[in-house]
């Protein structure tokens, strides 16, 4: 099976930067995505990463380590626009094209 | 590119009518598509895999004769609810997956459906 875990809600002020966690359990894994969900909308994709390492797309990074089962997604500079649900998922390890999501991390900005 | 849209944004309807939502891959031929649904601060709990020309896979715990679903084609997926009642009021949202856009560990949404039973 596979499970992710991060936290339930995070607050930042506006102009900061914030780090949300996301650690696996996983009995097979092959990379760790991240989508943005802002309420009444549906996930739009952020960023995948397959390999250890960080990998930047704008404001956003994402880090992946393998050994350490974690990853996270950085927000820089933050906008209000960013209060958002963040979910960090993963392929299912029967490689079914299913993915497993975590449960979300409810980002607050603060002016 | 990879554009998944959903018919309709937003149903309203009476207990014990059934409600058809469409999702449709705009730009690319999408191999499986995927049906979730979401209640309020919740994640998305993933209710089955839609393959063209095949039935679909539920997942445990997920009613087949309630929630029907139908992929006609590679670009076209529904899923009806029938004989809906008020607990099955939540947001339905479709996903596509495609080997044509590089991997199948993406998924691209589309925009989700709100319905309400009274």
């Amino acid at each position: 099976g596979q499970s992710l875990e991060q936290p339930s809600e995070v607050t930042a002020v506006e102009g900061a930067i914030v780090q949300i966690n996301c650690t696996y359990q996983t009995s097979g894994f092959y990379g760790l995505s991240w989508y943005q969900q802002h309420d009444g909308g549906a996930p739009t994709f952020l960023s995948y990463n397959a390999l250890d390492g960080l990998e930047e797309t704008g404001r956003f990074s994402s880090f992946l380590s393998r050994s350490d089962s974690y990853g996270y997604l950085l927000l820089q500079e933050l906008q209000m626009k960013d209060s958002a649900s963040y979910f960090c998922a993963a392929p299912n390890p029967n490689r079914d094209d299913k993915i497993i999501f975590g449960k979300g991390t409810r980002l607050h900005i603060l002016p | 590119g990879a554009v998944v849209s959903q018919h309709p944004s937003w149903v309203i309807c009476k207990s014990g009518t059934s409600v058809k939502i469409e999702c449709r891959s705009l730009d690319f031929q999408a191999t499986t598509m995927f049906w979730y649904r979401q209640f309020p601060k919740q994640s998305l709990m993933l209710m089955a895999t839609s393959n063209e020309g095949s039935k679909a896979t539920y997942e445990q715990g997920v009613e087949k004769d309630k929630f029907l679903i139908n992929h006609a084609s590679l670009t076209l997926s529904t899923l009806t609810v029938t004989s809906a009642h008020p607990e099955d009021s939540s947001f339905y949202i479709c996903s596509a997956s495609s080997p044509g856009l590089g991997s199948t560990d993406t998924q691209y949404f589309g925009p989700g459906t709100r319905l309400t039973v009274l």
